[in-house]
């Protein structure tokens, strides 16, 4: 039982590239979000998805994309990056209720 | 602007002392949760209260919640090197979006 699994770990764009994140849990969780964190600062919601099928903004969704392929994986797409979005990724799936949110470990992205 | 506001930014103590953090939030939410993050590490969840709770406890962890005030407060009783740590808080401020504060780094010196 892995609970969320994020890829890849470690990735260096430069400015313009893109690229997709990728996200899967096997908790048979519904909701799954994307998160970003920058240096010393918290966590902000960039996109999130209820369930299978449905997706929605959250605080900072400018310059990216989501899909929610099945109801295992979730990924979020960077169409052109920007310095601004260098950042650590984090993946996320709560449990029945919004209880109990099970983090990926984190993507470190740096965009030069 | 983010829902939570953790207070303080920064806590140094001493191994032993309590270490009382707190959150602000300001829209109503149906129940606050606290987090932890080791350095560059994903979140781990450290306990739940609900709206209609004042006051909850697991192991070394005391939360309370004041919903009149839209604050709680995470209470870490004898404190060791090892809760070293950023701490959250998160709300469930609206159907399904769960909004993070902006932590409390917490320095426990041995």
């Amino acid at each position: 039982n892995a609970g969320v699994t994020q890829t890849p770990k470690f990735q260096v764009l430069k400015t313009g590239q893109s690229m997709t994140l990728q996200c899967a849990q096997d908790m048979n969780h519904n909701s799954m979000y994307w998160y970003r964190q920058d240096p010393g600062m918290g966590l902000r919601l960039i996109y999130y998805s209820a369930s299978e099928g449905t997706t929605d903004k959250g605080e900072v969704p400018n310059g990216y994309n989501v899909s929610r392929l099945n109801k295992r994986e979730f990924s979020l797409r960077l169409e052109s990056a920007a310095p601004s979005q260098t950042s650590v990724y984090f993946c996320a799936s709560p449990g029945q209720g919004y209880t109990e949110a099970f983090f990926g470990q984190g993507t470190r992205l740096t965009v030069v | 602007s983010q829902q939570g506001e953790e207070d303080p930014q920064a806590l140094s103590i001493q191994e032993g002392e309590n270490a009382t953090m707190n959150c602000s939030y300001k829209t109503s939410i149906n129940n606050l949760q606290w987090y932890r993050q080791n350095s560059g590490r994903g979140l781990v969840h450290l306990i739940l209260i609900r709206s209609n709770e004042r006051e909850k406890h697991s192991g070394r962890l005391r939360v309370t919640l004041d919903t009149s005030k839209k604050s709680s407060s995470l209470l870490i009783t004898a404190s060791r090197a090892a809760d070293t740590a950023s701490y959250f808080c998160a709300t469930d401020a609206s159907s399904y979006k769960l909004i993070f504060g902006s932590g409390t780094r917490l320095l426990v010196r041995p």
